[in-house]
């Protein structure tokens, strides 16, 4: 069954510092696709990058980058020159090609920006 | 980006009684996933609709339930509401094709207080 893991309930971060949120899975299936979510206070879930599992190379997405280790089975979200507008709650997510339609998130991980 | 609107953005309903939560996205896509957010078992997902077909359903009781219209408009019922049903309901659309690179983007969410 696939799983998600997001060992970082919390993360602080001082502005225009980089940061990573930690993410590892667990799927059977050889393609699937994972995904970053920013949801801020207002509950919109915010897709911010993905990272398929035949890809060669990491993703990236402006100030977002995917570190994505696949024999580890990490996937890694790291956020550079963090903003006070980034701190909001993160997800990992993963979904599998047999079952296109369903996500499974991660617990998420709470990302404050200090000033 | 895709859109996708749900309404009502706010529900408060009592236990025993039945709601009903919409979710529209913009043409073309033709698949509608359902999620439940809470504090205590985070997203789970409910189901998805593509083509007004359910493709997957969810660990969750039959008093959950959904459908999808041929505009692609999906609706979720939830009867009988217990006190355990309080919890954001968000809901997805994704780009058509089962490869499971397809973006999912979600609406702003309807939450749901049972009293």
């Amino acid at each position: 069954a696939q799983k998600i893991t997001q060992t970082q309930p919390g993360m602080f971060v001082q502005e225009k510092e980089a940061v990573t949120l930690d993410c590892t899975y667990d799927t059977s299936d050889p393609s699937y696709g994972l995904f970053w979510y920013k949801q801020p206070s207002s509950g919109e879930m915010i897709f911010l990058i993905y990272q398929g599992s035949y890809d060669q190379q990491n993703a990236t997405e402006g100030r977002y980058s995917l570190n994505f280790q696949k024999a580890r089975k990490s996937a890694n979200l790291v956020i550079s020159a963090s903003q006070l507008g980034d701190s909001a709650m993160y997800f990992c997510a993963m979904r599998e090609s047999t079952n296109a339609g369903k996500s499974t998130f991660g617990d998420g991980t709470t990302l404050t920006v200090k000033p | 980006k895709a859109g996708v609107t749900q309404t009502p953005r706010y529900l408060i309903k009592t236990r025993g009684q039945q709601v009903t939560l919409s979710c529209s996205p913009i043409s073309g896509h033709r698949s509608v996933s359902w999620y439940q957010q809470t504090p205590g078992q985070g997203l789970q997902f409910l189901f998805e609709y593509f083509s007004e077909t359910q493709r997957n359903k969810g660990n969750f009781p039959g008093r959950f339930s959904g459908r999808q219209f041929s505009n692609s408009r999906s609706e979720m019922n939830v009867s009988t509401l217990e006190l355990g049903d309080s919890a954001l309901y968000l809901c997805a659309i994704r780009t058509s094709g089962g490869s499971a690179k397809n973006i999912q983007y979600f609406g702003a969410g309807t939450r749901l207080s049972v009293l």
